[in-house]
């Protein structure tokens, strides 16, 4: 079955440290986003990216990093310099129908 | 800039009442519009989506929601709502006809349903 893989489903991150989320799409999608879900904050995005190669900041993108070297991956890195990383953390794609956004089940990231 | 919002953070219903939930909008071109579904610990499903045509737009699981250009509402709507309906909804805007895929969310509404 297609979809989006998000790994692992839970992390924890020590101080200091930086953490990488996975995002794997077998969709054949061209574009792919990170979101931040914080209770009653809906959902702000932190980074997209619409082709392999490029990527744009998003609205929170301080603290965050992302690569897309092949289609179908998007890792989102977690840096030290994000203080407040404890969040539930969404990947997205688009495809063909540019407006419609497919969800992974999500990864929740708390600090130890 | 587009901007999203649904009145009302929680919202809670007798099983077999009427859900309605709220979405506002503001946008500079004329917007797609979309409600998801969320359940606890689990990624956003499409529920249904407004780009063009009839205004009225029935989605998955008997919910439906109404375009109102004047009004620039779109509200979520089911008849008779069920247990399995509690969630979470959110209702999210896009630019029609761009390059620009980017959503934005509103803070979404939590549905209750009570037995």
């Amino acid at each position: 079955d297609g979809g989006i893989t998000q790994s692992p489903k839970y992390l924890f991150r020590k101080e200091g440290q930086n953490v990488t989320l996975s995002c794997e799409q077998n969709l054949n999608h061209d574009a792919m986003y990170w979101y931040r879900q914080d209770p009653g904050q809906g959902l702000r995005l932190i980074y997209y990216s619409q082709i392999v190669n490029d990527f744009q900041k998003g609205d929170i993108a301080e603290g965050y990093s992302v690569s897309r070297e092949k289609k179908e991956s998007f890792p989102l890195t977690v840096t030290s310099a994000q203080k407040n990383p404890t969040a539930f953390y969404l990947c997205a794609s688009t495809g063909p129908a540019k407006n419609i956004q497919y969800f992974g089940a999500g990864t929740r990231l708390s600090v130890l | 800039a587009q901007s999203v919002t649904q009145l009302g953070s929680h919202v809670s219903v007798s099983e077999g009442a009427l859900v309605l939930l709220r979405c506002n909008y503001s946008s500079s071109v004329p917007p797609y519009l979309f409600w998801y579904v969320q359940y606890p610990n689990q990624g956003l499903q499409l529920l249904l989506k407004y780009t063009t045509g009839a205004t009225l737009v029935k989605g998955i699981n008997g919910f439906e929601a109404e375009f109102k250009k004047s009004e620039t509402s779109f509200h979520l709507t089911k008849p008779s709502a069920h247990m399995s309906d509690a969630a979470e909804y959110f209702c999210a805007v896009s630019e029609s006809g761009g390059s620009n895929y980017k959503l934005t969310f509103g803070k979404g509404t939590l549905l209750t349903v009570n037995p």
